[in-house]
């Protein structure tokens, strides 16, 4: 059974580019979460995605936007990058039950550093 | 709205002693409490979850308790080892979705040889 990954590892930008981060979900999980977890922090939920659709959003300005592919797979792009944004990014994917609170497996981050 | 309070913030224990992490929750509909376990440079490891029809769960030297009456629950590691130590997060789940989770702030524990 494949893990979750992540792409690129680390990642350096400047003030106002755009980034895309990458995520491939675990064998047989069909959802991803977007988490952002500032140093010292707890992860903060960014969007989900379920089928290639937005499933459920945090409190995330419309600067960060997804993408889900038919093989599960997902992008978090994130435009006008603010030196906030610094952060590690993390997926995490998960198989939704009906009625059962989904159990997520991360992957292991992409450390973004905004100058 | 909606939080989960995490304490200690730090915990040093000498190896082989027993950790005990406690969180409190906000919200009595939560019904879903996992814990993850974060090494630097990596992303959180689901160590242990717990869901509310059940009062306590253990798995070898990790075990969770759940009070819900209370609105909190427990971490408990036994016979601790160095690769114990790490960032330790507890989290619930929001009552409007069977997704999203509420993070704790994290405990940093710390294995004394």
């Amino acid at each position: 059974e494949t893990g979750v990954t992540q792409s690129p590892t680390h990642l350096i930008k400047t003030r106002g580019q755009q980034v895309t981060l990458r995520c491939s979900s675990q064998s047989g999980h069909n959802t991803v979460s977007w988490y952002q977890q500032a140093l010292g922090q707890g992860p903060q939920f960014i969007f989900q995605y379920y089928r290639e659709e937005e499933n459920g959003r945090g409190n995330f300005p419309p600067r960060f936007s997804g993408l889900q592919f038919p093989n599960y797979s997902s992008e978090l792009n994130v435009n006008a990058l603010e030196l906030d944004d610094s952060a590690l990014y993390l997926c995490a994917s998960s198989s939704p039950q009906r009625g059962v609170t989904d159990t997520q497996y991360f992957g292991p981050g992409t450390r973004l550093t905004v100058l | 709205g909606e939080n989960v309070e995490q304490h200690p913030s730090t915990l040093s224990v000498q190896e082989g002693d027993s950790a005990v992490i406690k969180c409190t929750y906000s919200d009595s509909a939560s019904n879903y409490f996992p814990w993850y376990k974060q090494e630097l440079g990596k992303g959180p490891q689901l160590i242990i979850d717990i869901r509310s029809n059940v009062g306590e769960k253990k798995d070898q030297r990790i075990a969770v308790t759940l009070n819900k009456t209370a609105k909190h629950f427990s971490l408990h590691i036994t016979e601790t080892q160095p690769e114990d130590s790490a960032v330790y997060f507890c989290a619930a789940s929001m009552a409007d979705s069977n997704y999203q989770l509420i993070w704790g702030a994290g405990t940093k524990l710390i294995i004394k040889p």
